[in-house]
């Protein structure tokens, strides 16, 4: 059964600061792996979507990696800023026909002006 | 139309009453999902649509939970006999097909006093 893991749960750096949010996974055989980002009260927003064969993906500021052998990505914020103050989760999609993603429990960042 | 809609954004039942939540998908989106997210945690997955098909319902709770998409557009999940338990937002998702990323709805935040 896939199980997937976000450390830290809560994070909290002043603005300007580059930073690094983890995503673990128990089992490697995934279709693709999606950050996304989450605003109090409101639904998910797409960030970056990652097929099994890419190593990373980047958009702007956000530059996301994945190492499906050791069952993880990361998720690395440039110069944050007080606007990227949200919830981060990542969601993987396992193989074959399945719309289901395993999503972790997210990580709360916070980031000081 | 632009993004996922989802109605009502909020709704208050009483336990033991029936509900209905409305998914509206992206125009030609073929794909549905329908998740439920509890506070402090991921979404969860509940089914999947491929046009007018549940292709995987395997996170339905139990019986008192049923989803219908009847024409492969709008989406509805119902829930008979409401308990306090299901109170959580119920995220519903589109995609092109389910190798595409998703595009996700604000949520319907469902109370059940």
């Amino acid at each position: 059964k896939q199980e997937v893991t976000q450390i830290p749960a809560a994070l909290s750096v002043p603005e300007g600061e580059n930073l690094v949010l983890n995503c673990s996974f128990t089992d490697s055989a995934i279709y693709n792996l999606q950050w996304f980002r989450q605003d109090p009260g409101k639904g998910l927003t797409s960030l970056l979507l990652i097929q099994s064969s890419q190593r990373e993906q980047t958009s702007g500021r956000l530059n996301a990696s994945l190492d499906k052998s050791s069952g993880r990505s990361t998720l690395y914020i440039a110069a944050s800023q007080p606007g990227d103050s949200a919830t981060y989760l990542c969601a993987v999609k396992g193989p074959g026909n399945t719309g289901k993603l395993i999503f972790g429990q997210g990580t709360t960042l916070q980031v000081k002006p | 139309g632009a993004g996922v809609s989802q109605t009502p954004s909020n709704k208050v039942t009483e336990k033991g009453k029936y509900v209905e939540l409305r998914c509206d998908p992206i125009s030609g989106h073929t794909a549905l999902y329908w998740y439920r997210q509890s506070l402090g945690q991921g979404p969860e997955f509940l089914i999947y649509f491929q046009g007018t098909g549940a292709a995987d319902d395997s996170g339905l709770p139990n019986d008192r939970f049923f989803a219908v998409r009847p024409e492969g557009s709008v989406s509805t999940l119902k829930i008979q006999r409401t308990e306090r338990g299901d109170s959580a937002v119920y995220l519903c998702a589109s995609s092109q097909d389910s190798f595409y990323g998703y595009t996700f709805g604000s949520g319907t935040r469902l109370t059940v006093v």
